[in-house]
């Protein structure tokens, strides 16, 4: 079964960057054939996605925060990883690293949200 | 900009059926958006229900349904259980690697 954990500071300043990792476990992360995401949702709040990125490194981004947004992946440590930029009160949220996609040879691409982490909490302050 | 539109909360008596709606501020909902659904109860991560618009995920009951009803993906629950009182959000695939969700709706059983 697969897993994710979030990892990362809980508490970012305004106008710096949030970091976070996603360390996945219990199954094949060096595959080429899988997308790996991160999801936010403000307190009180919807969902909203952030990126993912595929294996080979193709990144695609929220339009509305592309501009702020890097991920990146680390296969040798099985992890991959969010940094947004210039944040401020409104990146207050929970953090979510999620698989978001993969391709089968026999059914094509599928595209959705199957193995998510328990998310973690990342507060801009001062 | 794309909007993903859910209906804001619905109430359901146990035992009933419900049926959430997921459409686009422009167009239709079609297969080809790969609709999917996922259920979240507070301080949880969301879990998954239906992908490709009608395919459970492993474990979830069949009470739990996907499809299209008219512009619209939908999501059916029959027979409605106290514990499927949450909030629901549906994704989107738009294409080029891009996801986005619905605003989100949050059940009542009573």
């Amino acid at each position: 079964q697969l897993q994710l954990q979030e990892s990362g500071p809980g508490l970012v300043k305004p106008s710096e960057t949030l970091s976070l990792t996603c360390t996945v476990s219990g199954g094949s992360f060096s595959s080429s054939s899988y997308f790996w995401g991160w999801i936010r949702q403000p307190p009180g709040k919807g969902l909203e996605w952030i990126g993912s990125i595929f294996y080979s490194g193709s990144t695609y981004y929220n339009p509305s925060l592309k501009s702020r947004v890097a991920i990146s992946v680390d296969t040798s440590k099985s992890q991959f990883s969010l940094k947004l930029s210039s944040v401020t009160a409104a990146d207050t949220a929970v953090y979510y690293c999620a698989r978001s996609g993969y391709y089968d040879i026999l059914t094509g691409y599928t595209y959705y949200f199957d193995y998510w982490g328990q998310g973690t909490l990342v507060t801009v302050s001062s | 900009q794309t909007v993903v539109t859910q209906e804001p909360s619905f109430s359901v008596s146990p035992g009933g059926t419900v049926t959430l709606t997921c459409g686009l501020s422009s167009g239709s909902v079609s297969t080809s958006y790969s609709p999917s659904w996922y259920q979240q109860t507070p301080g949880q991560a969301p879990r998954t229900l239906i992908y490709n618009t009608n395919t459970r995920s492993s474990g979830v009951p069949d009470r739990f349904s996907g499809s299209i009803l008219g512009n619209k993906a939908a999501l059916t629950i029959t027979g409605a259980q106290a514990d499927d009182e949450s909030d629901y959000y549906c994704v989107l695939y738009m294409g080029s690697g891009i996801y986005v969700f619905g605003t989100g709706t949050k059940v009542t059983v009573l």
